[in-house]
């Protein structure tokens, strides 16, 4: 089965610290890893990662995968309390046909000001 | 397009009632998947569908959870009768599918918050 480990379970910190959040997880045929920021209704994607070592970055945030060690962190610079959210990361399956992503119960972020 | 659809937004009902929960994927997304999300246990994959037929269901909880999708454009997901423990946001996202949703992420739509009493 499918498992999907994320830690810290929950994280608060003020504003302009920075934080890593870490995934790690065990997939019978891993094909991808993906972030997603969750504020009060729906995820929103952020990153999808497929190879080790390459950073994917976006403004403050960055993540990197590590597929000898399965794992993967997100990291936050300069946070802000717009930063604020539930951080979910999940894992895809390579296999036709099989579209599931399997989460993680997520990190819960908040940025005090 | 407008994303995924669902509907209610909020439903509050008693114990022992049937619940519906809709959802309308975006055109041309052949895989459907719905989640519950509980503080508790986080985002669970409950169901998902390829071309309309269910394909792994080994997430629902029990017999009084059921879900089905008549055509490519519209999916519930029912319970009944629901129980208490059954409050959480439930959730329904799509893909490409088909093989096609390589590099390509869910879609989720807002969410329906279910309570019952």
């Amino acid at each position: 089965e499918d498992k999907v480990v994320q830690s810290p379970l929950s994280l608060v910190v003020h504003e302009g610290d920075t934080v890593t959040l870490n995934c790690s997880y065990e997939v019978t045929n891993f094909r991808s890893l993906l972030w997603y920021k969750q504020e009060k209704k729906a995820p929103t994607f952020l990153f999808m990662l497929t190879s080790s070592g390459i950073e994917k970055k976006s403004g403050r945030l960055s993540s990197i995968l590590d597929k000898k060690e399965l794992f993967s962190i997100l990291n936050i610079t300069a946070t802000q309390t717009g930063d604020s959210a539930i951080y979910l990361c999940a894992v895809d399956n390579l296999g036709f046909g099989n579209e599931k992503l399997t989460f993680g119960t997520g990190t819960r972020l908040t940025i005090i000001p | 397009d407008a994303g995924v659809i669902q509907s209610p937004r909020h439903e509050v009902t008693e114990m022992g009632q049937e619940v519906t929960l809709r959802c309308k994927p975006i055109s041309g997304h052949n895989s459907l998947f719905w989640y519950r999300q509980t503080m508790m246990r986080g985002l669970e994959l409950l169901i998902y569908f390829n071309n309309n037929v269910p394909i792994d269901d080994s997430g629902m909880p029990e017999d009084r959870f059921s879900a089905k999708m008549p055509n490519a454009s519209f999916s519930t997901l029912k319970i009944q009768p629901s129980e208490p423990r059954d409050s959480a946001v439930y959730f329904c996202a799509s893909r490409p599918g088909q093989g096609r949703s390589w590099g390509t992420e869910a879609f989720f739509g807002q969410g329906t918050r279910l309570t019952v009493v």
